[in-house]
Parts: C-alpha cells; structure tokens; sequence
C-alpha cells in the first residue's frame, strides 16, 4: 500500500509556542490532503482540505489562523499549530489522497501526538 | 440523522468466530466505500475498499455493499486477538474529495 509518513510522532510544547508537522507521501503524489484531530475514544475531526497550490479549505469552527496549512508539493504538507495552548492537546493525523485513484483510497500518516504543557 | 453510522460496540466474538461490522449511511450518492482499522493509539489503516454492489473478499476479509439499503458490512472470518481494534467506516460521495467517517466500532476477540 501507499505509504504516508508524518513527523514528528510525539511532541510536547510550552503553552504559547508554535508547533509544525509535516505530512509526506513517499511513493505517491498526492493532490490531496486532508488534516484530521481525535480525541481519546472520539472519532476523527476533519479539520482542513489541502490541495498542492491552493489555500486549504478549513471546517466550519476551525481557525484557519491558528492552524496554518501548507501543502507546497505533491507529496508534502504542513499543519502548524501557532500560539499552542492546552486545549489543543490532540492526537493529529493526516492522510493523502493519490493522484489519479480511481476509487479514492486515502492512506494515513502515523499520527502526531501533541501535548501543550 | 448522521451521515455515517455505526454500532460503537464494543463487539465481543470469541477467537475463531466471524466478526460483522456494520455501517449504514445516508447520502444515496455515495461512490467509494472504505473499512479501516485503528489501534489504540494509532493512526488507521486501510483494509478495504468497495464501490460496486456485492461482495469483496481479501484474505480473512470480506467487504458487502448495497447500495439500496445503504449498508456496507465488513466480516472478518477466524477473528485473531489482534484483530480487536476498533473499525472505522468511510464514505466518498459522487463528485466530492471529503471523506465522511463513522465513529467506528470497538472490536474485541477474545482469546
């Protein structure tokens, strides 16, 4: 299968510091890529659509200028997290979509664990 | 009424037993239909993918859709310990990108 890799893992950062997190395709181009947050024993919360070259279209509720996103190639993108505070302690997962799937298989990333301390 | 719904479970079969995982969702547009499998702590992984009416079959693994009931299924046959996680049901709607999850279903076998 496809395979996502998102770095970093883990990290652990001072309330009011800025994190980023990178999300690579490494045998694929994606044109797609989407960034999602989950809580312990919730679901997955899409959080923003990214396509390569274009400015990503966030969900309702998220703050596009708290969570910036960059997806600058296609096989790279970035969340960064800015003014990192408590609340936004998640488990962050991103996945991408290839170029040209043919019935939309998306693959994840590791996921990155954030804890704002 | 959600978009994609699925029993939270958790789902008990004993190891061996045939575990049935079921999704049901509401958009009749649907196109692409998806089981993925989530470990504590882990990102999910894709197991499955079905788009057309019927059955699917992947090693243990059987994917079942239809479409006029809106129902997809997963069955896992000899269920395995390690096949306890919990089973997340996405669908990909007719001319769209975004992928709508279900909360996902705790599976538990038991040894």
């Amino acid at each position: 299968g496809a395979v996502v890799s998102q770095h970093p893992s883990r990290v652990i950062c001072k309330s009011g510091t800025s994190v980023k997190i990178e999300c690579r395709s490494l045998d694929f181009q994606a044109t797609t890529m989407f960034w999602y947050r989950q809580f312990p024993k919730q679901s997955l919360m899409l959080m923003a659509t990214s396509n390569e070259g274009s400015k990503a279209t966030y969900e309702q509720g998220v703050e596009k200028d708290k969570f910036l996103i960059n997806h600058a190639s296609l096989t790279l993108s970035t969340l960064t997290v800015t003014s990192a505070h408590p609340e936004d302690s998640s488990f962050y997962i991103c996945s991408a979509r290839a170029t040209g799937t043919e019935y939309g298989e998306a693959f994840f990333g590791q996921g990155t664990r954030l804890t704002v301390v | 009424q959600k978009e994609v719904e699925q029993n939270s479970g958790p789902l008990s079969v004993p190891e061996g037993a045939i575990a049935s995982l079921n999704c049901t969702y509401s958009d009749r547009g649907s196109q692409s239909f998806f089981w993925y499998r989530q470990y504590s702590g882990k990102s999910p992984e894709l197991i499955m993918f079905i788009y057309s009416n019927g059955d699917k079959e992947d090693g243990r693994f059987t994917a079942q859709l239809n479409k006029a009931s809106q129902y997809v299924s997963l069955l896992i046959r000899d269920s395995q310990p390690s096949d306890s996680a919990t089973y997340l049901c996405a669908v990909l709607g007719r001319g769209t990108y975004k992928y709508i999850f279900g909360t996902g279903t705790r599976l538990k076998v038991l040894a």
